[in-house]
């Protein structure tokens, strides 16, 4: 079964430190990795995806295959990163459809 | 350029009671998609319509359903509705451009909160 874990609910930092939200995936095929955020009054849209290999706001997340992580990093902080984070991962299960499975998310805040 | 708007913005019903949201997409965006964010669940897909057709189904009951229309907004029905089905309901939108839904961006309208007392 496709699972997500995000493992952390909760991250502080100060500000200028870097950040790394952990994300693990369960799913035995090539899957699609995600990143969604989530800023405080504002809607859920989409940070950035593996396939892309972009760098957004100055975070990135390399697909590690063999321990089946998807990690979010960004070397210094800024406290307009302060936001919830959710890992996401689609693939394609047994009977041929689609699934997209979120993480319970990790709720970051860059302090002062 | 407007984004995707939902109705209501909350909802209070009790136990038993029907309820159905809407949801209009992007101008252009033909993709819609249904999520549940209930408290300590995180985000759940619900169904997701492409064309008027109803392409995925997450693993909720059938008294969860819903319908895409020809200007391909979009409508989530709930019936029997029970305490755990409080949540936020989230509809996103998409434009379809690869064979794969999850490979085009979505984006999120503010959801509706529905209350179940």
């Amino acid at each position: 079964a496709q699972r997500v874990t995000q493992p952390e609910k909760l991250l502080s930092v100060f500000k200028g430190a870097p950040v790394e939200l952990k994300c693990n995936y369960s799913y035995s095929g090539s899957p699609e990795l995600f990143w969604y955020v989530q800023y405080s009054r504002q809607r859920l849209q989409l940070l950035l995806r593996h396939i892309s290999r972009e760098s957004i706001k100055g975070f990135t997340a390399d697909l590690n295959k063999g321990e089946t992580s998807f990690h979010l990093k960004k070397p210094f902080a800024q406290e307009e990163d302060s936001a919830m984070y959710y890992c996401a991962l689609s693939g394609v299960t047994q009977g041929g459809s689609e699934k997209l499975v979120f993480g319970k998310g990790t709720k970051l805040t860059v302090n002062p | 350029e407007a984004g995707v708007t939902q109705s209501p913005t909350h909802l209070i019903k009790t136990r038993g009671q029907q309820v159905t949201l809407r949801c209009s997409p992007i101008s252009g965006h033909t993709s819609v998609y249904w999520y549940q964010q209930a408290l300590g669940l995180g985000l759940q897909f619900l169904l997701w319509y492409d064309e008027g057709e109803e392409r995925n189904r997450g693993n909720f009951p059938p008294r969860f359903s819903g319908r895409q229309f020809p200007n391909y907004s979009s409508e989530l029905n709930v019936n029997a509705l029970e305490l755990e089905d409080s949540a936020l309901y989230l509809c996103a939108s998409s434009l379809r451009t690869s064979g794969r839904a999850w490979a085009d961006t979505q984006y999120f309208g503010p959801g509706t909160r529905l209350t179940v007392l």
